[in-house]
């Protein structure tokens, strides 16, 4: 079963800093791994998708990579703003099926 | 990507009723995920629903406290019967990208609380 970690559960910067959001998953049979942004009592907002066959996806100040070899991916955000603050959230899908794993996800906060 | 219309948005219950969450797809879709988040908690998969036959349910999850209905390809219900203060939480549909490299969508998500 695949396991997937988020490291750290919450992270809180002064504006302008750089954040970096780790996960990690168990089973390296991956088909993708999607970052999705969730705000308080609301949906998810997908952010970036990654192939397995791929290495890094970038949109706007975002970056995500992925080591499918070592289960780990990162999401970086360049420039915080305070609009940054939600919860993101890490899946995976696997290669063999259809169902995303979720992490717990990162709650950020990010102070103006 | 699918746009997915999610209704309601929020809703407060008695315990022992029952609510109707509904998802509507701007797509044909093969399947629709209904997905549930405890406070605090991240997403747990409730169940798989395909048009034209039974939903799926995961482990822990039963069709008599979760029914679904999918009566055509771009429409699903899930209902929370005989709700008690243990089923508030955020129900949560979401769909394939077609194709699929393109991910998975999500609707905006139902914010129960059960009373």
């Amino acid at each position: 079963k695949q396991e997937v970690t988020q490291i750290p559960a919450a992270l809180s910067v002064p504006e302008g800093e750089n954040l970096v959001l780790n996960c990690s998953f168990t089973d390296s049979a991956i088909y993708n791994l999607q970052w999705f942004r969730q705000d308080p009592g609301k949906g998810l907002t997908s952010l970036l998708l990654i192939q397995s066959s791929q290495r890094e996806q970038t949109s706007g100040r975002l970056n995500a990579s992925l080591d499918k070899s070592s289960g780990r991916s990162t999401l970086y955000i360049a420039a915080s703003q305070p609009g940054d603050s939600a919860t993101y959230l890490c899946a995976v899908r696997g290669s063999n099926d259809y169902k995303l794993s979720f992490g717990a996800g990162t709650t950020v906060t990010v102070r103006a | 990507s699918a746009v997915i219309s999610q209704k309601p948005s929020r809703d407060i219950c008695q315990r022992g009723t029952s609510l109707t969450i509904q998802c509507q797809v701007d797509s044909q879709v093969t399947m629709m995920f209904w997905y549930r988040q405890q406070p605090g908690q991240s997403l747990t998969l409730i169940a798989t629903a395909n048009q034209g036959s039974e939903a799926t349910y995961e482990s822990g999850f039963v069709i008599d406290k979760f029914p679904i209905s999918r009566p055509n390809l771009t429409f699903s219900t899930l209902t929370v019967s005989n709700m008690s203060p243990e089923d508030s939480s955020i129900y949560l549909c979401s769909v394939e990208g077609r194709p699929m490299d393109y991910g998975y969508t999500f609707g905006s998500g139902t914010r129960l609380t059960v009373v």
